[in-house]
């Protein structure tokens, strides 16, 4: 089975605040993605990462950065919190080994900036 | 860029009624995903559509796909409390490049199923 895990599944922080968010997934996946859900707005992209070291930016990139070191974890900076970050945030992975390339999501963190 | 579109947003329904979740988009795709979301869960993939005609079904709910109208339905049959999440469409394009990967999603469908 494959496994999307993210470090916290609930997180706390004041504004101004630098916030990491990880994920790591156990299945050689090439692709990688970070996504905020917020009531009545669905999913939206963020940034996402084909390989490591490669990123692209989503639909919602401004106050966000991301990190892909290594092809198993993929994290998301909040360089300086704002409130409007509260929100859920949800890693997926995917692999581009054949044509149904499904993406596989986390269980998600639930982020509160006060 | 790619929109996609579902209706309703929201449906309420009673057990062992049947209803159907419409997924539109608006540019050529080859693939389109169907999602679940519980309550305070993360999203499970339900079905993966690749084709024009494509039909799948799991249980109670049935998918299928229209690339020439760009049209996916999602298809509840006699439902059941447990069917009770949130569904979501997504699309996906191309077939090279970085964005190979990426999908598109809707902005779901709450679904409540009540006695």
């Amino acid at each position: 089975d494959v496994k999307v895990t993210q470090s916290s599944r609930y997180l706390v922080k004041r504004t101004g605040e630098k916030v990491f968010l990880e994920c790591v997934q156990d299945m050689d996946h090439e692709n990688m993605f970070w996504y905020r859900q917020d009531p009545g707005l669905g999913l939206r992209l963020i940034y996402f990462s084909y390989d490591v070291k490669m990123k692209e930016k989503g639909d919602i990139p401004e106050g966000y950065s991301v990190s892909r070191e290594k092809k198993e974890r993929f994290s998301l900076i909040l360089e300086s919190a704002s409130t409007n970050q509260t929100s859920m945030y949800l890693c997926a992975s995917s692999y581009i080994r054949n044509v149904q390339e499904t993406q596989y999501f986390g269980p998600g963190t639930r982020l509160l900036v006060l | 860029e790619l929109k996609v579109e579902q209706n309703p947003l929201f449906l309420s329904m009673q057990e062992g009624k049947n209803y159907t979740i419409y997924c539109n988009y608006s540019t050529t795709s080859d693939r389109l995903y169907w999602y679940r979301q519980d309550p305070g869960k993360s999203l499970e993939s339900l079905f993966v559509l690749l084709s024009n005609g494509a039909v799948k079904q799991e249980g109670r709910l049935m998918a299928s796909l229209d690339t020439k109208a760009r049209l996916s339905t999602l298809h509840i049959t006699a439902a059941v409390h447990d069917l009770s999440a949130t569904y979501f469409c997504a699309v996906g394009r191309g077939r090279r490049g970085s964005t190979l990967g990426r999908l598109y999603f809707g902005r779901g469908t709450q679904l409540t199923v009540w006695p």
